[in-house]
């Protein structure tokens, strides 16, 4: 079956860039996501990249993806306080529905 | 819009008892379906529906059911709760190949 997995915790200093990486095993996945959840909230859709891209720039996100090593990353430029929450990587082949990594609490110290 | 909506945000139930989770949504979205959030584990499938009458299975559906009567709603219900389904429940729905899936703000449900 499909899986997707990241790691739980990334701590970073306000103004430095953030990195959070994630692995997934379906080599047929077509579209690959980044959520983020404030406390208390739902997922919030940041910003997403097609399979057939390497990287996708949206303002301070930039998502790079190495589909050969079933790799995708999030940067964050200039990491704000605002930033943090849980990020999670997810994917989608066809019609199936979404299948979620467990999340990365990213936290910014000021 | 008011998007995806549900209903209760909050709930505590006793094991046993029986309750449906409600999920709306005014975008006339074919797709829709259900996850549950636990610590550590992400979201995980419960049901998930491409149209109309027409639902199917997720990866963690024991103890639940779906029904798809109308786009609109597409409700969760616990026939005989227990306490491995204290979770956050999130509703979630999107056009078939749209890449946003759009999601509502949650249930909290604890069952005791």
């Amino acid at each position: 079956g499909e899986d997707v997995e990241q790691s739980l915790f990334l701590s970073v200093r306000e103004g430095d860039s953030s990195v959070i990486n994630c692995t997934y095993t379906d080599s047929s996945s077509t579209y690959l996501y980044w959520y983020k959840q404030e406390p208390g909230a739902g997922l919030q859709l940041l910003t997403y990249i097609f399979s057939n891209m390497d990287m996708k720039q949206d303002q301070r996100l930039t998502v790079l993806l190495n589909k050969k090593d079933k790799h995708l990353s999030l940067r964050i430029a200039d990491t704000q306080t605002g930033d943090s929450a849980i990020y999670f990587c997810a994917e989608r082949a066809g019609r199936r529905a979404l299948t979620f990594g467990s999340g990365t609490r990213l936290q910014v110290q000021p | 819009n008011a998007g995806v909506t549900q209903t209760p945000k909050f709930q505590v139930l006793k094991t046993g008892q029986s309750m449906t989770l409600q999920c709306a949504q005014d975008m006339n979205h074919e797709y829709m379906s259900w996850y549950r959030q636990d610590p550590g584990m992400g979201l995980r499938l419960i049901h998930y529906s491409v149209g109309a009458g027409i639902t199917d299975q997720g990866e963690v559906p024991n103890g639940y059911n779906v029904s798809r009567s109308t786009t609109e709603d597409f409700p969760l219900r616990l026939l005989s709760a227990a306490p491995s389904q204290t979770s956050v429940y999130f509703c979630a729905s999107s056009y078939p190949q749209n890449n946003e899936q759009f999601f509502g703000p949650g249930t909290r449900l604890t069952v005791l």
